[in-house]
């Protein structure tokens, strides 16, 4: 079976520090991964998706880059944290395109910048 | 105007009770659907999910599409206190490659 796996859960980071998030996929090749954000009482935005190693599109400009170095990891990273980056902030895997489109979950960081 | 809305709720109910969400949305494109659940400081973890007009059943969750009025439910039957949970709708369209658009997500409490 496919397992999803991301770390931290939580993480309290000062304004303008660095900002490494991972995630990783287990029981499966090829996936499409993403990146959301979900603000407190709202649905989740899409930041990034990958459909490939080293192959990332970005949603929505912001201060947050991703990366793909293997084909089941991906990394949410920022050279300087904003108060406005706080968040919770959630890895996703499907399976591709057409009929399969359903995507799967990991449990989230929550992140905090003080 | 939000692609897909989703009344926010809360919606409290009492256990046993029927549990009735519904999502509209504006984009004729949007072909696959989703719920998914979320319970507190947690990750989605998807219910049902269906590309049909129609009914799709499992368990006590019904998830019904509307494609013609671009409206989607989700129903739960004998509704238990570890329902309590937001229900997200979720939706993509064709080649869209799983990039989804959610719903603000609805606050469930069932009430013992």
């Amino acid at each position: 079976s496919q397992t999803i796996h991301q770390w931290p859960a939580t993480l309290v980071q000062p304004v303008g520090s660095p900002l490494s998030l991972e995630c990783t996929v287990e029981g499966t090749s090829n996936p499409n991964l993403y990146w959301y954000r979900q603000a407190a009482g709202r649905g989740l935005q899409l930041l990034f998706y990958s459909v490939g190693i080293g192959q990332i599109s970005s949603e929505v400009p912001q201060n947050l880059s991703a990366s793909r170095p293997q084909d089941r990891q991906f990394i949410l990273s920022s050279k300087k944290l904003l108060l406005s980056d706080s968040g919770f902030y959630l890895c996703a895997w499907s399976r591709g395109t057409g009929l399969n489109t359903e995507a799967f979950f990991g449990q989230g960081t929550r992140l905090t910048v003080v | 105007q939000k692609e897909v809305e989703q009344d926010p709720g809360p919606l409290s109910v009492p256990e046993g009770a029927i549990v009735s969400l519904n999502c509209t949305y504006s984009n004729s494109a949007f072909q696959y659907f989703m719920w998914y659940r979320q319970y507190s400081r947690k990750g989605p973890e998807l219910l049902m999910y269906t590309y049909s007009s129609g009914n799709k059943e499992d368990g006590r969750f019904t998830a019904q599409v509307d494609k013609s009025s671009k409206y989607i439910s989700l129903f739960i039957r004998d509704s238990q206190p570890s329902d309590s949970a937001t229900y997200l709708c979720a939706m993509s369209g064709f080649d869209s490659w799983g990039k989804l658009q959610f719903g603000a997500g609805t606050q469930v409490v069932v009430t013992p």
